[in-house]
């Protein structure tokens, strides 16, 4: 099971639409992450939240971290065929060793023309 | 400023040979992480390295595996006696402090026949 739930698992929505997904757990991290992956590719940063109740954008990318710091959401706007990619999360746990993240399994975005 | 550089990008070995990947971390990153990506699964963490320590490998396969950072060169991965289920992708991460997100490389893909 993961300690991250990512949802939904895939997302294919048509170019200048809006789209969220979620990552989710019973669990509190010190930090969360997000990333972007392309196929054969590595993950990318995208941004690192770290206080519950942040909002942080990113251009067209808007990200909160939960007041609890349990959960996080990931919100485009206007979504472009550029943002198609799998978007993962990852989360410290203040148990783990300083720089260790877990991952959630991600959700797989296609944004067509 | 070079990325984090792993090699080879793909790697085919018998079942039984052995594998070993190669990460250079970016250039002032003195933190070193492994992980391995299977189908369908996020990332999963395997180790944590610093320069000539391994700080937390808590997610290693008791046998068979192994990770080294030696005080000059890349960190390596090593798999001995490679089995089927070894194949998956393995990514190397390094950051400078620990802390807040890391800088992927572009993977080894290992395919055990």
């Amino acid at each position: 099971t993961q300690l991250l739930e990512q949802s939904p698992q895939f997302l294919s929505i048509q170019e200048g639409e809006n789209l969220t997904v979620y990552c989710n757990s019973s669990s509190v991290f010190s930090s969360l992450q997000w990333y972007r992956q392309e196929p054969g590719e590595g993950p990318v940063l995208l941004v690192t939240v770290v206080t519950g109740g942040e909002v942080k954008k990113l251009k067209r990318l808007t990200f909160q971290f939960g007041d609890a710091r349990k959960d996080s959401s990931l919100h485009i706007t206007a979504a472009q065929p550029g943002d198609t990619g799998l978007y993962l999360c990852a989360g410290a746990m203040t148990t783990d060793s300083w720089g260790k993240f877990q991952f959630g399994a991600g959700t797989q975005v296609v944004v067509t023309p | 400023n070079a990325g984090v550089m792993q090699n080879p990008r793909h790697l085919v070995r018998r079942r039984g040979q052995e594998a070993r990947l190669r990460c250079s971390p970016m250039k002032g990153h003195s933190h070193v992480y492994w992980y391995r990506q299977l189908p369908e699964e996020g990332l999963k963490f395997m180790v944590y390295l610093q320069k000539e320590n391994i700080i937390d490998e808590s997610g290693m396969p008791k046998e068979r595996f192994s990770a080294e950072f030696p005080k000059e060169g890349p960190s390596i991965l090593r798999i001995q006696q490679v089995v089927r289920g070894d194949s998956a992708a393995y990514f190397c991460a390094s950051s400078p402090d620990g802390s807040y997100g890391y800088t992927f490389g572009s993977g080894t893909r290992l395919t055990v026949v």
